[in-house]
This record gives structure tokens, C-alpha cells and sequence, in this order.
């Protein structure tokens, strides 16, 4: 039973293309996150959905698209992909903070690696 | 974003020993402060958290100590085991929904047998 599944683990794709990453949870976590790891490790924070509604969008530039059908998923669509974009990319979602029976924490997926030529 | 500085980025302990990683925050309005283990193609995963209203919280052999009037907070892992071998990384954050985990840089730690 995977928490956070993220689709797909490898992505090796050309400059210019558009590209989707699929994230789904199944803990029952009002919010949603993505989060962009670079070759140093770094975690940043790129967007958060709560409820299906955008809370947190950073500096990131608009060729990065998320979209949150319902609040057990959100994807992640990057157009014109440029050879900056290659990193690791995580998905994560986290509860109401004294969400009865829920321990708070973000729960990350196992990540999708991308790499762009 | 306010940062979250960590340190040391790398560590290297004996088996049995005491790894000490240390995080400073900035931001006073956070209220939350989880540490993370990461290893090699896996996510992050929670090791252990604490709010402001405690100076010390103890999971096993994981302990947090923070220290609020220095903005500071650490992570002490006693009888350092090889299996213990991973990225840490400390975070911060207002405690409510929605509100996004800052990262410090990470450090990597190895337990050599």
C-alpha cells in the first residue's frame, strides 16, 4: 500500500518537450505538495494545492503547471523543459495540523527523477 | 522564504558513537520543526518533530533538542548504527495546513562499522 505514488520514477526526455508527472495519495491529507530536489540535495518547495486550491505558488517559472483534479491527486506539467529542469522532483502531502487519528507530517512519494538532453 | 541553516554538511562517526547535526532558524513565527532521513533514491521520511513548547523530545535513539530563545534545534542519534548511514535534514514551518516545510541543506552522515 504506497502513501504517495508518483509516475513515473524516470523521466530522460529532449530540450523543448512537455512532459507530466502524476501523483496521487491515498492517506486521506487535505494538502498537497511539490517539491523540486537539485544535484546538491536541496529541497525547495515549488507549489502547494489544499482542498484542490492553489496555497503556495514560488518563484517558479510558469512553464511548470500543477493541477489538482481532486484533492487525492496532483500532477505536475512542465512545457519547453530546459536543461536546468533535471533534478528530482517529489511529491508530498500532509494532514490537518490535530487531525483526529492523523499524526501531522508531510509524507513524501519515492520521487521522479528527470533528466533532460 | 526564510532559510534554514544546517550543519554539518557531512559527518562521519564510529559505530556506537553520537552524531550531532545542528539547524538555526530565523523566522520566529515558526512553529514546527521536523527532521527528515533521506536515503539514496528514496524520499524523505520523517524521523521525528517537535513544537516550540518543549525543549527536548526523545523517539528511541533520536532526540531533538531546541532551544527557542537561540532559534536553534538539533538531532542527536545515540549508538550511531550503520544502518543509520543516510541524508538528514532538518525543516521548519508554521504549524497549520497548507503551509509549505523549509529545508535546511541537508548533511550527510556515515556510520563506519
Amino acid at each position: 500500500d504506497t502513501a504517495v505514488s508518483q509516475t513515473p520514477k524516470y523521466l530522460v526526455t529532449q530540450m523543448g518537450n512537455d512532459k507530466s508527472i502524476k501523483c496521487e495519495q491515498n492517506l486521506g491529507h487535505d494538502t498537497m505538495y511539490w517539491y523540486k530536489q537539485d544535484s546538491k540535495k536541496f529541497l525547495k518547495i515549488m507549489f502547494s494545492y489544499n482542498n484542490k486550491e492553489l496555497i503556495i505558488n514560488e518563484t517558479v517559472p510558469n512553464r511548470f503547471s500543477p493541477k489538482s483534479p481532486d484533492k487525492a491527486h496532483l500532477n505536475l506539467h512542465i512545457n519547453s523543459l530546459e536543461l536546468g529542469d533535471s533534478a528530482v522532483y517529489f511529491c508530498a502531502s500532509s494532514p490537518r495540523p490535530k487531525d483526529r487519528g492523523l499524526p501531522y507530517g508531510y509524507t513524501f512519494g519515492s520521487g521522479t527523477r528527470l533528466t533532460v538532453v | 522564504q526564510q532559510q534554514v541553516k544546517q550543519s554539518p554538511q557531512s559527518l562521519i562517526v564510529q559505530k556506537g558513537g553520537i552524531s550531532i547535526i545542528n539547524c538555526a532558524y530565523e523566522n520566529t513565527a515558526f512553529d514546527y520543526f521536523p527532521w527528515y532521513q533521506q536515503f539514496p533514491g528514496k524520499g524523505p521520511a520523517l524521523l521525528i518533530a517537535i513544537r516550540p513548547d518543549v525543549s527536548e523530545k526523545k523517539e528511541g535513539r533520536f532526540t531533538i533538542s531546541f532551544n527557542k530563545s537561540a532559534k536553534q534545534f538539533s538531532l542527536h542519534i545515540m549508538d550511531s548504527q550503520p544502518g543509520d548511514s543516510a541524508t538528514y535534514f532538518c525543516a521548519a514551518s508554521r504549524y497549520r495546513a497548507g503551509t509549505a516545510l523549509i529545508f535546511g541543506k541537508g548533511t550527510t552522515l556515515s556510520v563506519s562499522s
